[in-house]
């Protein structure tokens, strides 16, 4: 059964610190990944998509790379800004329309 | 990109009664919609998955007669909470996903809907 890691559950950093988020699966046959941002009692909204055959996704600030043999996922937040603090999960889908499965989060506080 | 509206986005509910909430793909026809459930500080859990037209596939532990899943036609599905009692506090978010053929879609979320049964 496919379970989703996030380290470390929380971070704490000034405002304009360059940060890393990290994902991990145990199940590397996954289909996608994809990383959300998710802000206190709100929806969420979706980061970057990482196909299984691409390396990496890059929007605006943000960088996702993504390596299936060893199970992991990185998000790069280059800059960090005091809107940027929320709730960032990452979530894998095993095969092509199955349910996404997500890992607990990282809560990020940027302060300015 | 795609957009899923849920409602309602709050609901507060005494215990015993039944709750409806509601989800539609607006500008696209989804075969698949799944509900999650997220409690304080937890991730997503994954309840249901709904296809159009046919019975709802429920995960271990979850009571499929406690919540009914109908999903009537390619743009709306609903979760309904029969019975509500306090521990079904919860935030509820569903997830759509476009017809065949657009396998590599991102997945479109619903703003989530807030259960607090009193």
């Amino acid at each position: 059964k496919q379970e989703v890691t996030q380290i470390p559950a929380a971070l704490s950093v000034p405002e304009g610190e360059n940060l890393v988020l990290n994902c991990s699966f145990t199940d590397s046959a996954i289909y996608n990944l994809q990383w959300f941002r998710q802000d206190p009692g709100k929806g969420l909204t979706s980061l970057l998509l990482i196909q299984s055959s691409q390396r990496e996704q890059t929007s605006g600030r943000l960088n996702a790379s993504l390596d299936k043999s060893s199970g992991r996922s990185t998000l790069y937040i280059a800059a960090s800004q005091p809107g940027d603090s929320a709730t960032y999960l990452c979530a894998v889908r095993s095969q092509a329309g199955t349910a996404l499965i997500f890992g607990k989060g990282t809560t990020l506080s940027v302060s300015s | 990109g795609a957009v899923v509206s849920q409602h309602p986005s709050r609901v507060i509910c005494k215990s015993g009664t039944s709750v409806k909430i509601e989800c539609r793909s607006l500008d696209f026809q989804a075969t698949t919609m799944f509900w999650y459930r997220q409690f304080p500080k937890q991730s997503l859990m994954l309840m249901a998955t709904s296809n159009e037209g046919s019975k709802a596939t429920y995960e271990q532990g979850v009571e499929k007669d406690k919540f009914l899943i109908n999903h009537a036609s390619l743009t709306l599905s609903t979760l309904t909470v029969t019975s509500a009692h306090p521990e079904d506090s919860s935030f509820y978010i569903c997830s759509a996903r476009a017809v065949a053929g657009t396998e590599n879609t991102e997945a479109f979320f619903g703003q989530g809907t807030r259960l607090t049964v009193v």
